[in-house]
């Protein structure tokens, strides 16, 4: 266990819905980060927030959206979904200058 | 601008050694890190640089080159169970962002 909390695990949504993504990172971590991984692709950085504030951003879409809030929970936004946003999104959180923890992630399965 | 390279697949027998090599062109540098990530599960942290040399973990040794742009990560007496995906990520000094390869699969055979 990491201590990286997602919810949901899985998800079905139709094409044009939205739906948020919850991550709940370690105790005491600062960053955030979210990743997409497509079938049989790599983890494509989405974004990243550092103590609340946006520090990164990836090939995040205009559809998405994050936040993190002062607890320091985050939750990704994905807006207007389409059948190609099915993948598997990750959360990572990580203290300063150590590696990264990942979640288990959501499956979101757009039909 | 960060460009990370990896072979897609490599497949090795089990008792076995096997290298996987990682490039990387990034705008600053703050370490690289190996993940492994069986099929559909998080990736799991397995090693990191910072420095050049080697860094040894059981059966698991990671190399670093800084400046030539390369590590490699060595896996000894294979198992079954590490057939894998392999994510090899550079973290920059800026952002403290973790940029990730397209991964190396690895089919360990008997």
């Amino acid at each position: 266990d990491s201590g990286v909390t997602q919810t949901p695990k899985h998800l079905i949504t139709a094409t044009g819905q939205r739906v948020t993504l919850r991550c709940s990172p370690r105790s005491g971590d600062l960053s955030v980060y979210w990743y997409q991984q497509s079938l049989d692709q790599g983890l494509q950085f989405l974004i990243q927030y550092y103590n609340g504030e946006e520090r990164a951003k990836g090939n995040i879409l205009e559809r998405f959206s994050a936040q993190q809030f002062p607890d320091l929970h985050s939750e990704l936004n994905l807006s207007s979904l389409e059948l190609g946003d099915s993948a598997l999104y990750f959360c990572a959180s990580s203290p300063r200058n150590t590696e990264a923890f990942f979640g288990q992630g959501t499956r979101l399965t757009v039909v | 601008g960060q460009n990370i390279d990896q072979p897609t697949e490599m497949t090795a027998t089990e008792g076995a050694i096997v290298q996987i090599n990682c490039t990387y062109q990034t705008s600053g540098f703050n370490g690289l890190f190996w993940y492994q990530q069986h099929a559909g599960e998080a990736p799991t942290f397995l090693s990191y640089n910072v420095l050049d040399g080697l860094e040894e973990k059981g059966r698991f040794s990671s190399f670093l080159s800084r400046s030539k742009g390369y590590s490699y990560l060595l896996l000894k007496e294979l198992q079954m169970k590490d057939s894998a995906s392999y994510l090899c990520a550079v973290r920059d000094n800026y952002g403290q962002n973790f940029v990730f390869g397209p991964g190396t699969r690895l089919s360990v055979l008997p």
